[in-house]
């Protein structure tokens, strides 16, 4: 069954640091998401993406985030200077089209900013 | 504003009884509800979703929900608990009347099931 694939699983990295989180979406899907959980919080929206651009964005993604197709397969989520509020699990999810229909997720990466 | 409600942080039920997991929502226009889960260090699987038709939809692994617009719920239920029920439970809401390229999901926080033996 195809599946949404993200690495690294887990990342560790310092206050300040540039991070990129890497997903890998469903090869024929044409519509892109990343969304973050926060430790015992809801999982929140953050960008999707289309046509290679943004369609939508929320508050929580200001400038330090950015997100990229880089090559027609990999999607990925840079931030920029990480800081410490930033540490949350990361989804990336993909659908094939808007309408009608679920996107699937991937497993996510923790991201711990120390 | 688009919302979604669990109101219960926690379910728990014997196995081989009925479960509810529930969840209300508010949004603009036309709802799509989803229902995903996440099994430990997993992701978001989808279970269910309604779109339009019946009421009632049924998904995987013996789950259903049952879509009540007047109380603007869509309950997760499944007549017989295994304990592999056990995991994250996610009721999510999208606006169904929004633009071709608009699909962003809002989530509830999350229900906790545990069935346990």
């Amino acid at each position: 069954e195809p599946e949404v694939t993200q690495t690294p699983s887990h990342q560790v990295t310092q206050m300040g640091q540039e991070v990129i989180l890497r997903c890998v979406p469903i090869s024929n899907h044409l519509y892109f998401y990343w969304y973050r959980q926060i430790l015992g919080q809801k999982v929140e929206f953050l960008v999707s993406f289309y046509n290679n651009e943004i369609s939508e964005k929320s508050e929580i993604f200001d400038d330090q985030f950015s997100v990229e197709r880089p090559d027609g397969s990999n999607f990925t989520l840079k931030i920029r200077s990480t800081k410490l509020e930033d540490s949350a699990m990361y989804f990336c999810a993909s659908s094939d089209r808007v309408t009608n229909t679920e996107a699937f997720f991937g497993q996510g990466t923790r991201l711990t900013v120390v | 504003a688009q919302s979604v409600a669990q109101p219960e942080d926690q379910v728990n039920v014997a196995e081989g009884n009925p479960l509810t997991v529930k969840c209300t929502y508010s949004v603009s226009g036309n709802p799509y509800l989803f229902w995903y889960v996440q099994y430990p260090n997993r992701g978001l699987q989808f279970l269910l979703k309604y779109i339009t038709g019946d009421n009632l939809v049924k998904g995987s692994y013996g789950f259903e929900a049952e879509f009540n617009k007047s109380q603007t719920s869509f309950h997760l239920k499944k007549p017989s608990a295994l304990v592999s029920d056990s995991a994250l439970y996610f009721c999510a809401v999208r606006e169904g009347n929004r633009g071709s390229t608009l699909g962003r999901l809002y989530f509830g926080r999350g229900t906790q099931l545990t069935v346990w033996p």
